[in-house]
């Protein structure tokens, strides 16, 4: 059980694109998804906490209108990234939250902007 | 001073080897206290959890809290080189508002043959 599943999993685009990425709660309906992004041997950084039917909480320094994020349904969130530029690009991983609080981690989404 | 301390690594045992992950934290406040498995290139797996101080066993792993001195452990029995991967520790103050996560920057662990 916990199965959290990310698409696309790697994407390559040009710059000033956008591009989204989907993270869906398998077998269990998530209130809460998280959003990460990771680069080369670092750790986790937290880029916003996705409620569903609510607006986003983002991060300090995180841009809101960069980074769109909707929650439609408990079993749904999606990461748009807009007018993506080269250094956007990075290992993007989203989580969802159970009912026991703890959170499950998709397999991540590789995006590289050329 | 970050609010989660984790030595990097690499750390390196030959197969068979008891291996030990460390993480120390400066936030009291913190609850709930959590190891992640990443391999190369994937989102981090679950593998063990825990809400209190003292020690939660799961086959080869075992967690140990200790709340007084701000430490936690993650212990790997009879390391196989499938373990080889990097190990992230993660807290969190179970505010009920989204249980963000305060991740530490990872164990690189790399169990030889």
């Amino acid at each position: 059980g916990a199965v959290v599943s990310q698409h696309p999993s790697w994407v390559i685009c040009k710059s000033g694109t956008s591009v989204k990425i989907e993270c869906r709660s398998l077998d269990f309906q998530a209130t809460t998804m998280f959003w990460y992004r990771q680069f080369p041997k670092q750790s986790l950084m937290l880029m916003a906490t996705s409620n569903e039917g609510s607006k986003a909480t983002y991060e300090q320094g995180v841009e809101k209108d960069k980074f769109l994020i909707n929650h439609a349904s408990l079993t749904l969130s999606t990461l748009t990234v807009t007018s993506a530029h080269p250094e956007d690009s990075s290992f993007y991983i989203c989580s969802a939250q159970s009912e026991e609080e703890t959170q499950y981690f998709g397999p991540g989404t590789r995006l590289l902007v050329l | 001073q970050k609010e989660v301390e984790q030595d990097p690594g690499p750390l390196s045992v030959p197969e068979g080897a008891i291996v030990s992950l460390n993480c120390t934290y400066s936030n009291s406040a913190f609850q709930y206290f959590m190891w992640y498995r990443q391999y190369s290139r994937k989102g981090p797996e679950l593998l063990m959890y825990t809400y209190s101080s003292g020690n939660k066993e799961d086959g080869r792993f075992t967690a140990q809290v200790d709340k007084s001195s701000k430490y936690i452990s993650l212990f790997i029995r009879d390391s196989q080189p499938s373990d080889s991967a990097t190990y992230l520790c993660a807290m969190s103050l179970l505010t009920g508002g989204g249980n963000k996560l305060t991740f530490g920057t990872g164990t690189q662990l790399k169990v030889e043959l």
